[in-house]
């Protein structure tokens, strides 16, 4: 079983839609989520950390629960420019002698049209 | 602020052929990752330093690979003996110690034919 897991899409939404992604991960001890937007032939960059209270940036939203192992990112309001690959990320932290590596899942593409 | 600086951007090389990558991380940020991503794929953690420490090292790192960090600064990737599976994007990442969040340089993209 892969570490975190994601659905790879691609998503195809129209602009305006409201889309959301989910993404699990196995290790129980993993302490810290992200969600990282990568541009085709980019580098990938942070676009929010995940917390279990949840938090929201703008049109962003993601959840966290820890019970479930399961972490979301809902878009609202679908802009053109949302067109990415969306990486759910975990990191383990370290308590768990896991240093501070990351950990990332295939991704998410997203298509948003006209 | 400048960001994280990877140099060559692209590399194109026969098999058998030796390279090199280097990364400049964000100034004052004391740990440095690369990662490799292949087409379709995340990125996967290949090595870490804090400071000129290599403190952990994935399995994927064989022995053809090698990181330094000499001064605790920039940071060289090599590859001896390039097969066409080490294609791929190399990402370095610098973060500031106490912090998690990791910042991506552009990649160095290695093609091997």
């Amino acid at each position: 079983r892969k570490e975190v897991e994601q659905d790879p899409g691609p998503f195809n939404v129209p602009e305006g839609a409201t889309v959301a992604f989910n993404c699990t991960y196995s290790n129980s001890a993993s302490q810290s989520f992200f969600w990282y937007r990568q541009d085709c032939r980019k580098e990938p960059k942070l676009l929010m950390s995940v917390y279990s209270s949840g938090n929201e940036d703008g049109r962003f939203t993601a959840q966290l629960n820890r019970a479930s192992q399961y972490i979301s990112l809902l878009i609202r309001d679908s802009k053109l420019s949302d067109s990415a690959t969306y990486l759910c990320v975990v990191n383990m932290g370290w308590l768990t002698g896991g240093g501070n590596k990351l950990t990332f899942g295939t991704g998410t593409q997203l298509k948003v049209e006209l | 602020d400048t960001g994280v600086s990877q140099d060559p951007r692209h590399k194109i090389t026969k098999r058998g052929q030796n390279v090199t990558f280097r990364c400049d991380p964000i100034s004052e940020h004391n740990r440095l990752y690369w990662y490799r991503q292949t087409l379709g794929q995340g990125p996967e953690f290949l090595t870490y330093f804090q400071n000129e420490a290599q403190l952990e090292k994935s399995r994927l790192l064989s022995d053809r690979f090698s990181a330094e960090r000499p001064k605790g600064s920039f940071s060289t990737l090599e590859i001896q003996r390039t097969e066409q599976g080490d294609s791929a994007m190399y990402l370095c990442a610098s973060s500031r110690g106490g912090q998690e969040t990791q910042y991506f340089g552009p990649g160095t993209r290695l093609l091997v034919l």
